[in-house]
């Protein structure tokens, strides 16, 4: 089944408690992508990649940093989370676009920070 | 700085009713607009993806129209019914970076 996996589904943590959030995707797209989801203010995104090794800032880069080495992965982390990070975050994956360019996401994450 | 603006914020529309949604966009380096159906405690899904002006797409009682020299989308539902409602997201991808830029999100609910 096509499907884009996100681990854990839900997360409480404390402030400064480097966390990662993983992501992965079954279709072999290219272009993934991170959002985090805030009440009132829609989906925001914190980074993409259109391929292994290429990454790049979206609109609320501050406080994540993002890693691609392979095709599959694209893991989120949080170096040192703070309770401004308390959101619900997507990951997304799509073929580049120009190709059936529909992102496909995960389930979500749900984190909280204390 | 860029912005995608929807309207309404929310719908409530009653069963058999047609209605729809404005999505605004800067018209300065475009390369699509997504729509995405959002349904409570699950993630968006696809609707459409458009890339050029004029464009044009349906799926079943869903059909939405692009206009990228003025900077607008509308999303149409004909016959509305309850599992309909859901929250309607669209997005903005920019040419080159392609940048992903959400809006709000409209909510819709339908009364049966």
């Amino acid at each position: 089944e096509a499907q884009v996996t996100q681990n854990p589904r839900y997360l409480i943590t404390v402030t400064g408690k480097k966390l990662t959030v993983t992501c992965s995707q079954n279709m072999n797209h290219e272009y993934m992508s991170w959002y985090r989801q805030d009440p009132g203010l829609g989906l925001r995104q914190i980074y993409y990649s259109m391929n292994v090794e290429v990454t790049d800032k979206g609109d609320v880069p501050e406080g994540y940093k993002v890693s691609r080495k392979e095709k599959r992965n694209f893991p989120l982390i949080l170096e040192s989370p703070s309770p401004n990070q308390t959101s619900l975050y997507f990951c997304a994956s799509s073929h580049p676009p120009g190709q059936h360019y529909e992102q496909y996401f995960g389930p979500g994450t749900r984190l909280t920070v204390t | 700085i860029l912005n995608v603006e929807q309207s309404p914020q929310s719908l409530h529309v009653q069963e058999g009713d047609s209605t729809n949604f404005t999505c605004s966009f800067p018209s300065s380096n475009f390369y699509a607009l997504h729509w995405y159906r959002w349904e409570t405690a699950k993630s968006p899904e696809a609707l459409f993806v458009m890339t050029l002006n004029g464009d044009e797409k349906k799926k079943g009682r869903i059909s939405a129209t692009l206009n990228t020299k003025e900077g607008y989308s509308y999303l149409y539902i004909k016959g509305s019914q309850p599992e309909d409602s859901a929250t309607y997201l669209c997005a903005f991808t920019t040419r080159g970076g392609f940048k992903t830029i959400f809006g709000a999100g409209t909510r819709l609910f339908v009364k049966a």
